[in-house]
């Protein structure tokens, strides 16, 4: 079965850094894009990257270009979302989603979500 | 591609047809492979959003016949043929054929 778990619920102050984390189970993680969803308070979804586990190729929407930064480490089947300086405005769900058809960039997989509250 | 789903709200009585709209500002069609990058997606409340469609009318596993997709290049549709209670929640189409990836602004639909 494949799983997405991802880190736990994150209270930060502006300004500062932080990275979550996404852990991929049941298949087989290098092989498959995985992406990376904002959603923000009452509000829809937004892509803000992927990345192929396989060689650690990232794509980046325009909007969160330079703003956040995306890895993996494929050892432990893992992927990253960092920011260096939080924002409030960074406040929401984020959530990580991936696939089992090679080469595609659809979200089959869902992880849990993870919630960052940015607030002095 | 900018995305636009109708309506934004979708009162709906359990057993009756649902439909709803996406269209996108540029063609879904790939002319290489012939394949429309169009997917759908369901938010339930309070939970994670799930595949629902995927390459326009390809029900995602374990979806439920009661959902169809529809249409082509730039137009989509998606239709419920009974609702039931269980497919409230907010309904989100997305297109993938060109980064940035980009989803609708999203469909309530709520259970009278």
């Amino acid at each position: 079965e494949v799983q997405l778990v991802q880190s736990g619920a994150e209270v930060k102050k502006p300004g500062e850094s932080l990275k979550i984390s996404c852990e991929g189970s049941g298949y087989k993680f290098i092989d498959y894009w995985i992406g990376w969803v904002r959603q923000m308070p009452g509000q829809g979804l937004e892509w803000m990257g992927s990345i192929y586990p396989g060689d650690s190729d990232t794509r980046y929407s325009p909007s969160f270009q330079g703003q956040v930064t995306i890895s993996v480490d494929k050892s432990i089947s893992s992927t990253y979302l960092q920011w260096n300086s939080l924002k409030a405005s960074d406040t929401a769900m984020y959530y990580c989603a991936t696939n089992n058809v090679w080469g595609t960039y659809r979200f089959d997989y869902w992880g849990q979500g993870t919630l960052v509250t940015v607030s002095s | 591609i900018v995305m636009t789903q109708t309506p934004l709200s979708l009162p709906v009585t359990p057993g009756e047809p649902a439909s709803i709209s996406c269209r996108s500002s540029q063609s879904l069609l790939d002319s290489n492979d012939g394949h429309t990058y169009l997917d759908w997606y369901l938010q339930k409340p309070g939970q994670s959003p799930q595949l629902l469609i995927y390459l326009v009318s390809n029900r995602a596993s374990g979806v439920p016949d009661r959902f169809s997709g529809s249409g082509s290049g730039t137009d989509f549709t998606l239709k419920i043929s009974r609702v039931e209670a269980d497919d409230a929640g907010v309904y989100y189409c997305m297109q993938r054929i060109d980064f940035p990836l980009t989803f609708g602004g999203g469909t309530k639909v709520e259970i009278k």
